[in-house]
């Protein structure tokens, strides 16, 4: 089947420590987004990435980081300068046009220790 | 920059009920307005979507939503809302330019029986 997959699906942060969450998709997709959910805020953008090899921050990238060096993968890194890391993680694919759907994973569960 | 405000957090509705959902949007640009589902503890759906032409979208589960330019606003609307239709309902906003949506802090429909 055809689709993102994100792991795990809960993940605990220790003071200090980096962590990084995975999401990969089979949909030959270009484009490629990280957002992340708190209560009452909605989804905010983190970053994203319209090809392989580039990509821009969103609205809220302090304290994260990101790669894309295959068409099908998006690895975002919950970096220790991150002071406030806990949310419920969610990555997303689309064409890449802008007029189309995001197809969204099941989302990753950060929780600080 | 764009940005999506729904003014109601929460809207409790009995079963059976019509619904309204309200959503707007501030961007100096054209944009494409969207609607998606949130069920507990995963991704979210596409609804609806507008794009161009007719003002009057129509989605799937019954749910349809009107553009109108001169209000900046697409409310999401559904005749006669199901017990199923529980869940977070967010609007979004994609601008031709960025390439990546901005969502609103979404509204959380509850139907009672």
């Amino acid at each position: 089947d055809g689709g993102i997959t994100q792991s795990p699906k809960y993940l605990f942060r220790k003071e200090g420590q980096n962590v990084t969450l995975s999401c990969e998709q089979n949909l030959n997709h270009d484009a490629m987004y990280w957002y992340r959910q708190d209560p009452g805020q909605g989804l905010r953008l983190i970053y994203y990435s319209q090809i392989v090899n580039d990509f821009q921050k969103g609205d809220i990238a302090e304290g994260y980081s990101v790669s894309r060096e295959k068409k099908e993968s998006f690895p975002l890194t919950v970096t220790s300068a991150q002071k406030n890391p806990t949310a419920f993680y969610l990555c997303a694919s689309s064409p890449g046009q802008g007029n189309e759907k995001l197809f969204f994973g099941s989302g990753t569960q950060l929780s600080v220790l | 920059a764009q940005s999506v405000t729904q003014l109601d957090s929460q809207v409790p509705v009995f079963e059976e009920a019509p619904v309204e959902l309200r959503c707007n949007y501030s961007s100096s640009v054209s944009v494409y307005l969207f609607w998606y589902v949130q069920y507990p503890n995963q991704g979210l759906q596409l609804l609806l979507k507008y794009l161009s032409g007719s003002t009057l979208v129509k989605g799937i589960n019954g749910f349809e939503a009107e553009f109108n330019k001169s209000q900046t606003s697409f409310h999401l609307r559904k005749p006669s809302v199901h017990i199923s239709d529980t869940a977070e309902y967010f609007c979004a906003v994609s601008d031709t330019g960025r390439r990546a949506l901005t969502f609103g802090s979404g509204t959380r429909l509850q139907v009672q029986p």
